[in-house]
């Protein structure tokens, strides 16, 4: 099936410092979400981006809808413990229920 | 407000038995989805269900089948478990279509099968 590509596969950062990561696509979407889960959570919606060029910030999380609606982009400033699991990308296409997901990003963070 | 309940959160099968995986949610979400989650594979849609009264196939729906039992029930069922069904399901809900629709997880069901 469809799936995002989705960069780094994993990151291991010191506590303070920024996290950068990506997810591209060679289809066009018209919605973007990033998620995060922890271990033996389900995973949770950190933010949703509708529109093209998008840049929008939850905390010390911000994301970006790429201007041409192929890729995304999730950072995190100053990262704390408490920031490790696992952020996925998702993206949709249209007025389709479905998403189409990457694989992941885990990450973590050495106090 | 508990959101996407699902049940049982562990379960040891034997190859071959049978067993249902509930989810409920309390938004009164349209639409209803089942995921396995897999190290390496990411979130792999089975089976969703668009609203009450309709289900659909997902991406990996061979040996699993659904309920729409009614709008706050979705349950999967293994008729025959097979260890390749070992994984994490997840059930997650939305209001439903339309550009920001918005997926709501449920915390999983760990399920081995021996």
């Amino acid at each position: 099936g469809q799936q995002l590509n989705q960069s780094p596969q994993s990151m291991f950062i010191q506590e303070g410092e920024d996290v950068s990561m990506n997810c591209t696509s060679s289809s066009i979407f018209n919605t973007w979400l990033w998620y995060k889960q922890e271990p033996g959570e389900g995973p949770v919606l950190l933010i949703a981006l509708y529109k093209a060029g998008e840049l929008t910030s939850n905390g010390r999380l911000t994301a970006q809808f790429g201007i041409t609606r192929k890729d995304s982009f999730l950072n995190i400033s100053a990262s704390i413990p408490s920031d490790v699991g696992i952020y996925f990308c998702a993206a949709r296409a249209g007025n389709n229920r479905k998403l189409i997901w990457g694989l992941g990003t885990s990450l973590a963070v050495n106090p | 407000n508990a959101g996407v309940t699902q049940t049982p959160k562990f379960q040891v099968l034997k190859t071959g038995q049978s067993m249902t995986l509930q989810c409920a949610q309390d938004m009164n979400h349209n639409s209803m989805y089942w995921y396995r989650q897999d190290p390496g594979m990411g979130l792999r849609l089975i089976y969703y269900s668009a609203s009450e009264g309709t289900t659909d196939k997902g991406e990996v729906p061979n040996g699993y089948n659904v309920s729409r039992l009614n709008k706050r029930e979705f349950s999967l069922r293994l008729e025959s478990a097979a260890p390749s069904q070992t994984s994490v399901y997840f059930c997650a809900s939305s209001e439903g279509g339309g550009p920001k629709n918005i997926q709501y997880f449920g915390a999983g069901t760990r399920l081995s099968v021996l």
